[in-house]
């Protein structure tokens, strides 16, 4: 139990244009999700917690019109990556706490921006 | 503020070997300290949290809260446990912050 399950693994874009990721629980339901972001064999930095039906809290540092983070349902929060530049060539990790399970984590997404 | 400091990098054992990876925590309250591990293009795993005090894959791990440590031990190390591990706290809030991680290596 308590599947996260991250879309798409990679994507490559253009710059300035933006690029959405999904982070889905499959098997319970999350009020609470959370972003990361990982550098190459670097550790995972939180950049923000995503909160069903409300606004998502940004770590600082974080910008909230770069890094758009929607959870409009119990089981999916996305995070847009808007107007995308090289810099923002990451890899991008979600989280989800489960109850019974504790903190889950999705595979992971590899955006590369040209 | 809340922070979560792994001193080392990079640690290589031969087989069979003991293990220990340090982590520091800095928390005022009382934290939940995890440890988790990462192998080679797969996601994050829990391996161990200190309020289950369960042994996982003969890794053990204990808080100490004077010294403000959670290392992870194991006596004997596998060339299967060749991975990236990760302390990591929760605090105040609800999301668990990570130190910068240790790549461990296990050669025969």
């Amino acid at each position: 139990g308590a599947v996260v399950s991250q879309h798409p693994s990679w994507v490559i874009c253009k710059s300035g244009t933006s690029v959405k990721i999904e982070c889905r629980s499959l098997d319970f339901q999350a009020t609470t999700m959370f972003w990361y972001r990982q550098f190459p064999k670097q550790s995972l930095m939180l950049m923000a917690t995503s909160n069903e039906g409300s606004k998502a809290t940004y770590e600082q540092g974080v910008e909230k019109d770069k890094f758009l983070i929607n959870h409009a349902s119990l089981t999916l929060s996305t995070l847009t990556v808007t107007s995308a530049h090289p810099e923002d060539s990451s890899f991008y990790i979600c989280s989800a706490r489960h109850n019974n399970y504790g903190y889950t984590f999705g595979s992971g997404t590899r955006l590369t921006v040209v | 503020a809340q922070r979560v400091t792994q001193p080392e990098k990079l640690l290589s054992v031969f087989k069979g070997a003991p293990v220990e990876l340090k982590c520091n925590y800095s928390y005022s309250g009382s934290p939940e300290l995890f440890w988790y591990v990462q192998y080679s293009r797969q996601r994050l795993q829990l391996l161990l949290r200190h309020i289950s005090r369960e042994s996982i894959k003969g890794f053990t791990a204990d808080l100490n809260k004077g010294e403000t440590s959670f290392h992870l031990k194991k006596p004997f190390a596998q060339e299967e446990d060749s991975a990236m591990y990760y302390c990591a706290l929760r605090g105040a809030g609800t999301a668990l912050i990570f130190g910068k991680g240790t790549t461990l290596s296990v050669s025969s």
